[in-house]
């Protein structure tokens, strides 16, 4: 069963504490994995697209990595305006069509 | 301001009342879809569209109609609302008909259906 597995679901940092959120996946048919942030009461905000494995991305303070298996979002330095729900959402495709399968978000707390 | 608009933002309605969360968006995207969030399963995929007139279902499409008649709109209808389906509803856009890319969210639509 395609299944997308975020950990962990909370993470406390203090201001400046770098750390690594985890995205693992089980779907066949990988076109991409997505990373998106969400604060309170919004839709969620695209963050990254990584296609294939040993792909990285940037912005800002954030470094998203992808392997076969898993991905990761490293968040260097992270500032209390970091704090949001990370979410991580795959993309498999097959010949009748394709189908997004969310994560349930690891929330991010940074504090001052 | 490229968007995507949903409409209502908060909707309380009774079981069996038929309604339409309607969705637009300015940025001629091919890919629209609608998911619902909720606590503990995130967000799961309704319908998509990857253009005019082709709509498919995701995960979760039981109890839900949509359309496509239009490339800026999909309209989410729910024509005999159960309280299963309370829940926090995001409408979505991508530039390509795949859905790769990354998608723009409309900032949600809040139901509950006593």
């Amino acid at each position: 069963e395609d299944q997308v597995t975020q950990s962990p679901e909370a993470l406390r940092l203090q201001e400046g504490e770098s750390s690594s959120l985890n995205c693992s996946y089980t779907v066949s048919g990988l076109r991409g994995l997505f990373w998106y942030r969400q604060d309170p009461g919004k839709g969620p905000e695209f963050l990254f697209t990584l296609y294939s494995a040993g792909e990285e991305k940037e912005k800002e303070r954030l470094k998203a990595t992808l392997t076969k298996k898993e991905s990761f979002l490293h968040i260097t330095a992270p500032k209390p305006e970091d704090s949001a729900t990370y979410l991580c959402a795959v993309q498999a495709v097959w010949l009748t069509g394709n189908q997004f399968y969310f994560g349930t978000g690891t929330s991010l707390t940074v504090i001052p | 301001e490229a968007q995507v608009t949903q409409n209502p933002r908060y909707l309380i309605t009774v079981t069996g009342k038929k309604l339409t969360v309607t969705c637009s968006q300015n940025m001629n995207h091919e890919y629209m879809s609608w998911y619902r969030q909720d606590p503990g399963l995130g967000l799961r995929q309704i319908y998509y569209s990857m253009n005019v007139e082709v709509t498919d279902k995701g995960d979760v499409p039981e109890g839900y109609k949509v359309s496509r008649k239009e490339k800026r709109n999909f309209p989410l209808i729910l024509e005999s609302p159960s309280p299963n389906q309370t829940s926090l509803y995001f409408c979505a856009s991508s530039p390509h008909s795949t859905g790769i890319g990354g998608y723009t969210f409309g900032s949600g639509t809040r139901l509950t259906v006593v």
